[in-house]
């Protein structure tokens, strides 16, 4: 199973901020997805990334893939008390399993 | 629409007491896997099934056991429960491919 990091792994942030959460793995996967939990929930799904360079865009949350298809980042533009939740990429191996990193508890303080 | 459907929510078992956490899914999809959900940890995949019939382990498969005799159940057992086994517990389905992954609201278990 291959492995993927995550950092930061906690963010606590003004509203208005900016802010970049990176993940990273030392292989290569066919995809990557980024879901947000928030607490008492199961994790629901932002976006998926499938080509290298990829750019997508959902409102203030900009995800990007890496040339190399071996890492990804989440920017929030303007971060506001509702993106409060833990944030986590994923891996897709063999077209199904997820491979999950750690998560970035993302905090933004009104 | 129900989506992933987990029963129970919550779960007090003494160690060395089993249980199943029922999983349900209505959407037809054909994969299904269980993940445990610990603190820095994210998600570890448990178990999962490619469809009924077949199932396979995943990165921390021991001490569970699953089974799919239909595409809508994927129920997990615990045979002998562990205060390591302690965590939350999350179902999720999806169509085949890089497609979105669908979750269950969890069941938080504890093992005294």
């Amino acid at each position: 199973t291959q492995l993927l990091e995550q950092s930061p792994q906690f963010l606590s942030i003004q509203e208005g901020e900016n802010l970049t959460v990176y993940c990273n793995s030392s292989s290569v996967f066919s995809s990557l997805q980024w879901y947000r939990q928030e607490p008492g929930e199961g994790p629901v799904l932002l976006v998926t990334v499938v080509t290298g360079g990829e750019v997508k865009k959902l409102k203030r949350l900009t995800f990007q893939f890496g040339d190399a298809r071996k890492d990804s980042s989440l920017h929030i533009t303007a971060a506001q008390p509702g993106d409060t939740g833990l944030y986590l990429c994923a891996g897709v191996e063999y077209g199904n399993k997820l491979v999950f990193g750690a998560g970035t508890i993302l905090r933004v303080k009104s | 629409n129900a989506g992933v459907t987990q029963t129970p929510k919550f779960q007090v078992l003494k160690t060395g007491q089993s249980m199943t956490l029922q999983c349900a899914q209505d959407m037809n999809h054909e994969y299904m896997s269980w993940y445990r959900q610990d603190p820095g940890m994210g998600l570890r995949l448990i178990h999962y099934s490619v469809g009924a019939g077949i199932t396979d382990q995943g990165e921390v498969p021991n001490g569970y056991n699953v089974s799919r005799s239909t595409t809508e159940d994927f129920p997990l057992r615990l045979l002998s429960a562990a205060p390591s086994q302690t965590s939350v517990y999350f179902c999720a389905s999806k169509k085949r491919g890089i497609t979105e992954a669908f979750f269950g609201q969890g069941t938080r278990l504890t093992v005294v």
